[in-house]
């Protein structure tokens, strides 16, 4: 157990629909990561946030957004959903997101089907 | 950009024998790398990382890492596979995007395990 958890654990909607992930950092971690799992892109960094500020920004679609809430949790909001959509989304949570060196901690995953 | 190149999307041993996982990495300042094995159904699990204080690296479940910088690799070695290493291992570096940490992942090695 990572320490990292992550909500729901599966997900079915259609398409054009919006959905909201949660993830829940290691305790003491500032910084969020969400990473995308796809057979054809394998993972995909998406955004990260640190203390409840973007900090980078990878591979993210506009239709997705995410933000850190106070309690340093952190959501990430997919709209307009289409086929392609369909992953696995990782949440990851280290304790500082400057440096090179802090191992990253990942959560069990939300897996996303569209239909 | 730093990124990895992970030799062999399938590698296969029988029981007992040496695990040899490939990964060459491509950065143009000394890197931070590490070994991530995803289990099926699971999340990331971090098996172990390289910063730069020592070049053979130990990591959990009897894993180690030698990095080797005249030949740009991270192989990733066990020297005797036991069944409950069939898995998914994945190799990244570490980047930093205006001060922010990022990892890029390899495309992953799934090992299977003969008995």
């Amino acid at each position: 157990d990572s320490g990292v958890t992550q909500t729901p654990k599966h997900l079915i909607t259609a398409t054009g629909q919006r959905v909201t992930l949660r993830c829940s950092p290691r305790s003491g971690d500032l910084s969020v990561y969400w990473y995308q799992q796809s057979l054809d892109q394998g993972l995909q960094f998406l955004i990260q946030y640190y203390n409840g500020e973007e900090r980078a920004k990878g591979n993210i679609l506009e239709r997705f957004s995410a933000q850190q809430f106070p309690d340093l949790h952190s959501e990430l909001n997919l709209s307009s959903l289409e086929l392609g959509d369909s992953a696995l989304y990782f949440c990851a949570s280290s304790l500082s997101g400057a440096g090179g060196s802090y191992e990253q901690y990942f959560g069990p995953g939300t897996r996303l089907t569209v239909t | 950009a730093q990124s990895v190149t992970q030799l062999g999307s399938h590698v296969s041993v029988s029981e007992g024998a040496l695990v040899l996982l490939r990964c060459n990495y491509s950065s143009s300042v000394p890197p931070y790398l590490f070994w991530y094995v995803q289990y099926p159904n699971q999340g990331l699990q971090l098996l172990l990382k390289y910063t730069s204080a020592a070049t053979l690296v130990k990591g959990i479940n009897g894993f180690e890492a030698e990095f080797k910088k005249s030949e740009t690799s991270f192989h990733l070695t066990k020297p005797s596979a036991h069944m409950s290493d069939a898995a998914e291992y994945f190799c990244a570096v570490s980047t930093i995007i205006q001060g922010a940490q990022k990892l890029v992942f390899g495309q992953g090695t799934r090992l299977t395990i003969n008995p």
